[in-house]
């Protein structure tokens, strides 16, 4: 079985420019979540999908973040435009409708976002 | 504010030797709690998870345990090997579906 797969692994881009991360969560995954770590800092949550509704995005910096997960399969994330703090870690990670039972996270490797 | 802490943020230890990761957290109201392990460019593994019920999981050499009333969380490695060196992670769900989580402990078994 396939984990959640991220795309690109890494990213560097000039301060100002757009970029456009991807996340494919586990076949039959209706949750997808989020998230980011920056330098030195926790994980922190950015948002949670159920299918293609956002159930919570309230972990979203600013408007510069725009996720969206059209049919409810993958999902991907745009910063239009980039900023230097930014720069960090992003997670994607998906699990099974919450049960008992399912309630653990699957995490992809990361996208490295460097903005220069 | 929830707050997750983990302590220590390094621990290095000898092979063979048994080991505990501290997790302690603000708000003791939680759902659950996961461990998870990180090694170098590459995602998390869940390692763990324990309900808001339980007081702990055990899974081969690891176990985890969990009081709710203290706001902590140990994760209890025995007979510890080169091969668990790694960053390790815990991260508290509350009733929302976010996970709140520590800044990990990066742990190194020496052979």
């Amino acid at each position: 079985e396939a984990g959640v797969t991220q795309f690109p692994s890494h990213s560097v881009i000039e301060k100002g420019q757009t970029v456009t991360l991807r996340c494919d969560p586990i076949s039959g995954h209706d949750n997808l979540y989020w998230y980011r770590r920056v330098m030195g800092k926790e994980i922190k949550f950015l948002l949670h999908f159920v299918k293609e509704s956002k159930q919570d995005e309230s972990g979203m910096p600013n408007n510069r973040f725009l996720a969206e997960r059209t049919g409810g399969t993958y999902s991907t994330l745009k910063v239009q435009p980039a900023e230097l703090e930014d720069s960090g870690v992003y997670f994607c990670a998906s699990s099974p409708l919450r049960t008992a039972t399912n309630e653990k996270l699957f995490f992809g490797s990361g996208t490295q976002l460097s903005v220069l | 504010k929830q707050e997750v802490t983990q302590i220590p943020a390094a621990l290095s230890v000898p092979e063979g030797e048994n080991l505990v990761l501290n997790c302690s957290f603000t708000d003791s109201a939680i759902y659950n709690l996961q461990w998870f392990r990180q090694d170098p460019g590459k995602g998390l593994t869940s390692l763990l998870l324990i309900q808001s019920s339980q007081r702990e999981q055990t899974s081969g050499r690891l176990n985890a345990s969990l009081d709710k009333s203290s706001g902590r969380s140990t994760l209890y490695i025995a007979a510890s090997q080169p091969g668990d060196s790694a960053t390790y992670l815990c991260a508290v769900r509350y009733t929302g579906n976010q996970f709140y989580f520590g800044t990990g402990t990066s742990l190194t078994v020496i052979p």
